[in-house]
């Protein structure tokens, strides 16, 4: 089942800098959207939803085309503590909740 | 617990035996969620529970593994005949009903010597 793909990285970025990542999904019937953070041997942690008219949460912004079917995930100014792996989730309503392998992000100083 | 909660957080067996992994959902979520996760990879999807209805095996990755849940509470993951590419870890959480905001466990790291 690949419902979620996503690039895996890794990116490195330098602190301050500004990074996207995008995520597409293959179920046009999917109406919800995540982001979720993982940390090195954690478990994921939910970051933010996405709705369709796009939402800002601080220094992060997540969008949905569901024409092309991806959502998207911008950090600004990044910390060092943003360095993880950041899944998205597409989901139908009722269904399993599947995850994107992950995308890694390195923040260095 | 205000958490989801997995039990044990460890596991070592030897190839062969039986495992069983438990998961306690966080109170009044009604759906349910494995997963498995290998080193470096992603969240393999196993099954997922909604409130009574039946569930979704279709990650189950062979006949050796099963998993029920009682009352519509506490989850049991069993893996039969364990095998070393079992070695993972596998990962639970819970969510109120279709609204995709799902709660992990911390995991069970189990290893098949």
């Amino acid at each position: 089942r690949k419902e979620v793909e996503q690039d895996p990285g890794p990116f490195n970025v330098p602190e301050g800098a500004t990074v996207a990542f995008n995520c597409t999904y293959s179920n046009s019937a999917s109406q919800s959207f995540f982001w979720y953070r993982q940390d090195c041997r954690k478990e994921p942690k939910l970051l933010m939803s996405v709705y369709s008219s796009g939402n800002e949460d601080g220094r992060f912004t997540a969008q949905l085309n569901r024409a092309s079917q991806y959502i998207s995930l911008l950090i600004r100014d990044s910390k060092l503590s943003d360095s993880a792996t950041y899944l998205c989730v597409a989901n139908q309503a009722g269904t399993a909740l599947i995850f994107g392998k992950g995308t890694t992000l390195s923040v260095s100083s | 617990g205000a958490g989801v909660s997995q039990s044990p957080s460890n596991k070592v067996t030897e190839k062969g035996k039986d495992v069983e992994l438990r998961c306690d959902p966080i109170s009044g979520h009604t759906a349910l969620y494995w997963y498995r996760q290998s080193l470096g990879q992603g969240l393999e999807f196993l099954i997922y529970f909604q409130g009574n209805s039946a569930p979704d095996k279709s990650g189950l990755p062979s006949d050796r593994f099963s998993a029920e849940r009682t009352g519509g509470s506490v989850s049991t993951l069993t893996i039969q005949r364990t095998q070393q590419e079992d070695s993972a870890v596998y990962l639970c959480a819970s969510s109120l009903q279709e609204s995709g905001e799902a709660f992990f466990g911390q995991g069970t790291r189990l290893t098949v010597v």
